[in-house]
């Protein structure tokens, strides 16, 4: 079974501290998304990291996709209480379906 | 661009009766979109595949008989509810991925709909 593997599962922090949240896999993915989703809504898409070793930054989101294309990290700096929501990494290992990680469920406390 | 919209946002029904769900795609041409149901707290759970002009593909535990996805065109796929129960009562969420796009494997997503059966 194919499966992305995301931690921590939940996360609360105060306003103001850095985060960083993993996404891990056996499998070698072409590429990788991270979504943000919020409570009543679709999730929305952040970034797609294609190249290993790809490091892209999103104002205060730094993503890098890891060498063997088998694991990425999303990092935010100093955190605010609009960063809060779940996070999901996805990723297509080759058979056109795409698999989503169980999710990281960020509170940031003002 | 990139976008995607669902229709309706909310949705109640008495059980029983059957419910339609719209997914579109405004600026870009979908051959594959998906449909999702999500629980609370959780992460999306994959129903099916819809690819257009064609029958849609069910995961594994999903009735098709019950969820009747229907892709038409490459902007609209349909999701219905058929003989909907309480238990059907969930977040349907759909997605699409851009057909030119460079990297295809990127999906969009859906606003979702909430879909209450009394």
């Amino acid at each position: 079974t194919q499966l992305l593997e995301q931690s921590p599962q939940f996360l609360s922090i105060q306003e103001g501290e850095n985060l960083t949240v993993y996404c891990n896999s056996s499998s070698v993915f072409s590429s990788l998304q991270w979504y943000r989703q919020e409570p009543g809504e679709g999730p929305v898409l952040l970034v797609t990291v294609v190249t290993g070793g790809e490091v892209k930054k999103l104002k205060r989101l730094t993503f890098q996709f890891g060498d063997a294309r088998k694991d990425s990290s999303l990092h935010i700096t100093a955190a605010q209480p609009g960063d809060t929501g779940l996070y999901l990494c996805a990723g297509d290992p080759g058979g056109f379906k795409t698999i989503f990680g169980a999710g990281t469920r960020l509170f940031v406390k003002a | 661009g990139a976008v995607v919209s669902q229709h309706p946002s909310r949705v109640i029904c008495k059980s029983g009766t059957s419910v339609k769900i719209e997914c579109r795609s405004l600026d870009f041409q979908a051959t594959t979109m998906f449909w999702y149901r999500q629980f609370p707290k959780q992460s999306l759970m994959l129903m099916a595949t819809s690819n257009e002009g064609s029958k849609a593909t069910y995961e594994q535990g999903v009735e098709k008989d019950k969820f009747l996805i229907n892709h038409a065109s490459l902007t609209l796929s349909t999701l219905t509810v058929t003989s909907a129960h309480p238990e059907d009562s969930s977040f349907y969420i759909c997605s699409a991925r851009d057909s030119l796009r460079q990297i295809q494997e990127t999906q969009y997503f859906g606003p979702g709909t909430r879909l209450l059966v009394l």
